[in-house]
């Protein structure tokens, strides 16, 4: 079956860095566009970025360009967060969930993992 | 950015009811539209894709429709294990965007 499993979320300080992991396994993983997505606390869901199944298309929120980069292993199943410069606005559970395609919903998601930008 | 307004925010409804969301975008987004529930501590979970399509596994009580700009998902008679808050996407353009939610709690 399909499994998710994301990890390396914690507590950060404000300009501190994190880098988050997601564990595919259950399909073939390099077929899929992968994407990060997150929810504050008590808030709704917001899209953080994207990454094309090879790697070669990726996107971001205008909330987190330039401080965070996404990228992937297919050798590996994983995908990646890099975070960095994170600031209290950044606190949130972040998702990894798969897609099929570039206006595809979001099929399977992970269980989530916290981080908590706090001094 | 494609806005998308769900209402009403919350609703309280009894077992057995019927119940209906609706979801507004911006601009149109043709049928790339998705619903989602999510329930406490919980990852979301897809319901409906592409405006009316039931994602496998999901019960037939829960149905979509809408093109353009407008659209609504229904629950035709609520089961406890509905109560839970909903979300619908555009995946028309990106950024992808979300509704703020829908919290259905029981009367």
């Amino acid at each position: 079956q399909v499994q998710l499993v994301e990890s390396g979320g914690g507590l950060v300080k404000p300009g501190g860095s994190l880098r988050l992991s997601c564990a595919a396994s259950g399909f073939t993983f390099s077929d899929y566009y992968m994407s990060w997505i997150r929810q504050a606390p008590g808030k709704g869901l917001e899209w953080v970025s994207y990454i094309s199944s090879s790697g070669s298309t990726i996107y971001y929120a205008d909330s987190v360009k330039g401080r965070f980069t996404i990228s992937r292993d297919n050798a590996k199943n994983s995908l990646y967060l890099q975070m960095n410069s994170l600031r209290a606005e950044d606190t949130a559970v972040y998702y990894c969930a798969r897609e099929t395609g570039a206006v595809t919903p979001f099929d399977y998601w992970g269980q989530g993992t916290l981080v908590t930008v706090s001094s | 950015d494609i806005q998308m307004t769900q209402s009403p925010s919350s609703l309280s409804a009894s077992v057995g009811d019927r119940v209906t969301i609706t979801c507004r975008a911006s601009q149109s987004i043709s049928s790339y539209l998705n619903w989602y529930q999510q329930k406490p501590g919980k990852a979301p979970k897809l319901l409906i894709y592409a405006a009316s399509s039931l994602q496998s596994g999901v019960p037939s009580r829960f149905s979509g429709s809408g093109s353009g700009t407008d659209f609504t998902l229904t629950i035709s008679s609520l089961q406890p294990e509905d109560f839970a808050t909903y979300y619908c996407q555009q995946s028309y353009s990106t950024p992808v965007t979300f509704g703020q939610g829908t919290r259905l709690e029981i009367k």
